[in-house]
């Protein structure tokens, strides 16, 4: 089976502009998540979806939103960016809701200058 | 709030030798304690997970609930053991699927 995919794979973009960060779950799997990993803080909690609905979010402020599509494929959008936006945006996929074993992408390494 | 803590940023031990790495959490109720490992230029996996009770690689991990820790152990350490392992756990409820990771430690295994 084909693992998780993320794309783009590295990303660009200037302050104050918004940005999409697309995600495949491994064929099969329903729950996706949402990571954010920087040196300071590590890795971080976003959101988790399972059919097509938010069902978990961490403490990060409304700027940063997802969604799900019937397929199980997942977006996640951050609006206004900001310099502390620049980080490796991680997505996993699980077989189903509320899973810990979660197989991750590749990430998206976002920069905000 | 669920907590993890990983007291070594970094450990090296000698191709051979035991070694441990160090992890404690908080929690309230009782969650499910993960390892989880990257190695370079590789992504994230799992590596193993408290309730299956697995030898993964060679590394067993004990969860002791007086304690609130979740050790990983490995008798005898390899070269390709060196990579950043992350201890990791969830809740009940609705934060079950929720990872939270703790700040993660690099293994360096010399030969």
């Amino acid at each position: 089976k084909a693992g998780v995919t993320q794309t783009p794979r590295y990303l660009i973009k200037t302050r104050g502009q918004q940005v999409t960060l697309s995600c495949s779950p491994i064929s099969g799997h329903r729950s996706v998540s949402w990571y954010q990993q920087t040196p300071g803080q590590g890795l971080q909690f976003l959101f988790e979806y399972f059919s097509e609905t938010q069902r978990n979010k961490g403490n990060f402020p409304g700027r940063f939103s997802g969604r799900q599509f019937s397929n199980s494929r997942s977006e996640m959008n951050v609006s206004t960016l900001e310099l502390g936006d620049s980080a490796l945006y991680l997505c996993a996929s699980s077989l189903e809701l509320g899973y810990g074993e979660q197989y991750f992408g590749p990430g998206t390494r976002l920069t905000v200058t | 709030a669920q907590r993890v803590t990983q007291p070594e940023k970094l450990l090296s031990v000698f191709k051979g030798a035991p070694v441990e790495l160090k992890c404690n959490y908080s929690y309230s109720g009782s969650p499910e304690l993960f390892w989880y490992v990257q190695y370079s230029r590789q992504r994230l996996q799992l590596l193993l997970r408290h309730i299956s009770r697995e030898s993964i690689k060679g590394f067993t991990a004990d969860l002791n609930k007086g304690e609130t820790s979740f050790h990983l152990k490995k008798p005898f350490a390899q070269e390709e053991d060196s990579a950043m392992y992350y201890c990791a756990l969830t809740g009940g409820g609705t934060s079950y699927g929720k990872l939270t990771f703790g700040q993660g430690t690099i293994l360096t295994v010399h030969p």
